[in-house]
């Protein structure tokens, strides 16, 4: 079946020591975004990409960082990770960025900063 | 700005009765909005969208909602709730300009109880 797959699920780090979590798929899709999700809130947009273009949301912290080295992966770098970066990282694809578009998620990986 | 607002932190039902999650919008132009549902420690799993056309749209799950212009809502229902339908649930609208992201409600909290 056609996904969207996150590695790894859970990933516990330490203040400070990089961490980089990871996302493929296998729908072809052109764009991939990543959100962040704390406490069951609404998920927030960090950025994403339109083929190999990267869009990344005005308030998005300089420690998040991304890399898309094909269609199929795409990946999110936490430079320095603080406390306040614990939350459940959520990566999402469409075909296009269009109105009618539908996003579709994977499972996610919860993040714990120890 | 597109948003929608979800007026209830929490919906409870007994299984067996019919649901309903509230979602209100406010948009400039056309809406298009979205459903998901998200389970613990997953991620958000489409349910269902409207584009344009019949106002009562049906979706995954035996879910349906009903697109109400005069009243800008777009109500989640179900007819009969199961234990299983027991998530967290978001209403999304698209943005009409610029990149034109998600924007996610604040979520509702669904418990069926047996």
């Amino acid at each position: 079946d056609a996904m969207v797959i996150q590695n790894p699920r859970y990933q516990v780090t330490q203040f400070g020591k990089p961490v980089t979590l990871s996302c493929s798929q296998t729908l072809n899709h052109n764009v991939m975004y990543w959100y962040q999700q704390k406490s069951s809130q609404a998920p927030k947009l960090l950025f994403h990409y339109y083929d190999k273009d990267f869009n990344n949301e005005a308030d998005t912290p300089d420690n998040f960082q991304s890399r898309r080295p094909n269609t199929s992966f795409c990946f999110l770098d936490i430079r320095s990770p603080g406390l306040g970066d614990a939350a459940m990282y959520l990566c999402a694809t469409s075909s296009s960025p269009g109105l009618q578009e539908t996003q579709y998620f994977g499972p996610g990986t919860r993040l714990l900063v120890l | 700005a597109q948003s929608v607002a979800q007026p209830e932190d929490q919906v409870n039902v007994a299984e067996g009765n019919p649901l309903t999650v509230k979602c209100t919008y406010s948009v400039s132009g056309n809406p298009y909005l979205f459903w998901y549902v998200q389970y613990p420690n997953r991620g958000l799993q489409f349910l269902l969208k409207y584009i344009t056309g019949d106002n009562l749209v049906k979706g995954s799950y035996g879910f349906e909602a009903e697109f109400n212009k005069s009243q800008t809502s777009f109500h989640l229902k179900k007819p009969s709730a199961l234990v299983s339908d027991s998530a967290l649930y978001f209403c999304a609208v698209r943005e009409a300009t610029g990149f034109q992201k998600l924007v996610f409600g604040t979520g509702t909290r669904l418990l069926v109880s047996p």
